[in-house]
């Protein structure tokens, strides 16, 4: 499809597993971005990667978040150990780059048990 | 950081009324968006603003960027039932940074 595209878009998991999450972004675009969604709650941003400079950590919440992306196409996002508190929906975003609109996909919720 | 004041919080209105929402900001912006998201569906982009004084419609959806350019205001003509979901505005940070969203306006149309 022409969108963003996540997967899965429901995931549970048992408190300690780790989990990935994938996002595919909209192809061209040089900017991907992640997002955490608590119920309720906006956006938090953790993460995002512009073309091949190095990525702006600086949103992630703890050493148990990290996330790669390939060039400029798939991009995962990794919790290790999760923790109940992790229960939320993460959203992926891409854009042409930084500061343009960008664009989202319909998330993974994630449930930790 | 900059950070994104959206009110109000929540409304609670009667199909066919106008809407009327904002974002403030305590530090320049030079651009403006406004985002809507429904139950279980990501944000989708409805309008964006690149100038101060700018008013952008889109159908129903009206978007202004305020002069000073700390604020913006999202105005709904004669709403409807599926106008219901969060409405979150966003600007870039600053220089070539991401954006900074608000915290939305929860929008229920009472029909």
């Amino acid at each position: 499809g022409a969108g963003v595209s996540q997967s899965p878009s429901n995931k549970v998991t048992e408190k300690g597993k780790d989990v990935e999450l994938r996002c595919d972004p909209i192809s061209g675009h040089t900017a991907l971005y992640w997002y955490r969604q608590r119920l309720g709650q906006g956006l938090e941003f953790l993460i995002y990667f512009q073309g091949n400079s190095a990525p702006d950590k600086s949103g992630l919440p703890s050493d148990r978040f990290s996330a790669e992306r390939t060039g400029e196409s798939v991009s995962t996002l990794t919790i290790q150990r999760t923790q109940q508190e992790d229960s939320a929906v993460y959203l992926c975003a891409s854009s042409l780059s930084t500061n343009q609109p960008q664009h989202f996909g319909d998330g993974t919720r994630l449930s930790i048990l | 950081g900059q950070q994104l004041n959206q009110s109000p919080q929540s409304m609670f209105i009667q199909e066919g009324e106008d809407v009327s929402m904002n974002c403030t900001s305590s530090s320049i912006f030079n651009t403006w968006l406004w985002y809507k998201q429904e139950p279980g569906e990501g944000p989708v982009l409805l309008i964006a603003l690149y100038k101060a004084g700018e008013l952008t419609s889109n159908g129903r959806l009206t978007a202004q960027f305020g002069i000073t350019r700390k604020d913006s205001f999202l105005n709904i003509s004669a709403s409807i039932p599926s106008d219901v979901g969060i409405y979150f505005c966003a600007g870039p940070n600053s220089g070539n940074t991401p954006l900074v969203f608000g915290k939305g306006t929860r929008l229920s149309v009472i029909a």
